[in-house]
């Protein structure tokens, strides 16, 4: 099973700033990676696939970065609905995994 | 419009059977993959089970031979069995849509709690 690792556990920011979160695979994953956030009370909303390509919807402030092991999810400039838990997710290798989250706080 | 809506969550005794529901709309259940992922209180996110659109299912190894999961085509909806239920499978859980590269659609949740 390839474990993703997620760093750092919470990032504090202000609105703003620059976020930058990081998605470490076990095993070499391509590019086959996503990027999900989720807000307290509420299901994962899809950011990212393929590791760079943004989903419908998605501001261009979000970007993703990456392949092989070391994957990077970038906010340009945090607005106040961007705080909230980011999760990678591996769909190279079976089973699918996620890491165990980045959340994203108000500093 | 796409939606997901689970339910069928409660509390139940260690060892106890639940199933859960999650009725679709807006796209054919059994025309694409399903999945079950669930979330513990505080904790990430954990795939659970997934059904193709040709019938084949998988597990992740702590449900399997206790949790079954199924589709109703007639109703659009898709289940999952659980038996024999620990402590360990409290959790929030999803059902979602995978495309075969991301999980485009998910619903808001059903909460299993277990405990005596």
């Amino acid at each position: 099973e390839i474990v993703l690792t997620q760093s750092p556990a919470t990032l504090s920011l202000s609105p703003g700033e620059r976020a930058t979160l990081s998605c470490r695979a076990s095993q070499f994953i391509a590019t086959s990676l996503a990027w999900y956030q989720q807000k307290p009370g509420q299901a994962p909303r899809l950011l990212i696939y393929d590791a760079s390509n943004r989903a419908t919807g998605i501001p261009a402030r979000f970007s993703g970065s990456g392949s092989g092991t070391d994957f990077t999810l970038t906010i340009s400039s945090l607005e106040p609905e961007d705080f909230a838990v980011y999760y990678c997710l591996q769909r190279h290798s079976w089973p699918q995994t996620f890491g165990q989250g980045t959340k994203v706080e108000i500093k | 419009e796409v939606q997901l809506v689970e339910t069928g969550g409660g509390l139940i005794q260690p060892g106890g059977s639940l199933r859960l529901s999650c009725a679709a709309s807006g796209f054919t259940v059994s025309s694409n993959y399903m999945s079950w992922v669930r979330q513990a209180p505080g904790k990430g996110l954990e795939w659970v089970s997934i059904i193709y659109n040709d019938g084949t299912t998988y597990y992740t190894d702590s449900v399997k031979g206790r949790f079954t999961i199924s589709r109703d085509n007639s109703k659009n909806t898709l289940n999952l069995q659980m038996n024999s239920l620990r402590a360990q499978d409290t959790a929030m859980y999803y059902c979602a849509r995978w495309t075969g590269m991301v999980y485009d659609h998910w619903g808001q949740g059903t909460l299993v709690t277990v405990s005596s």
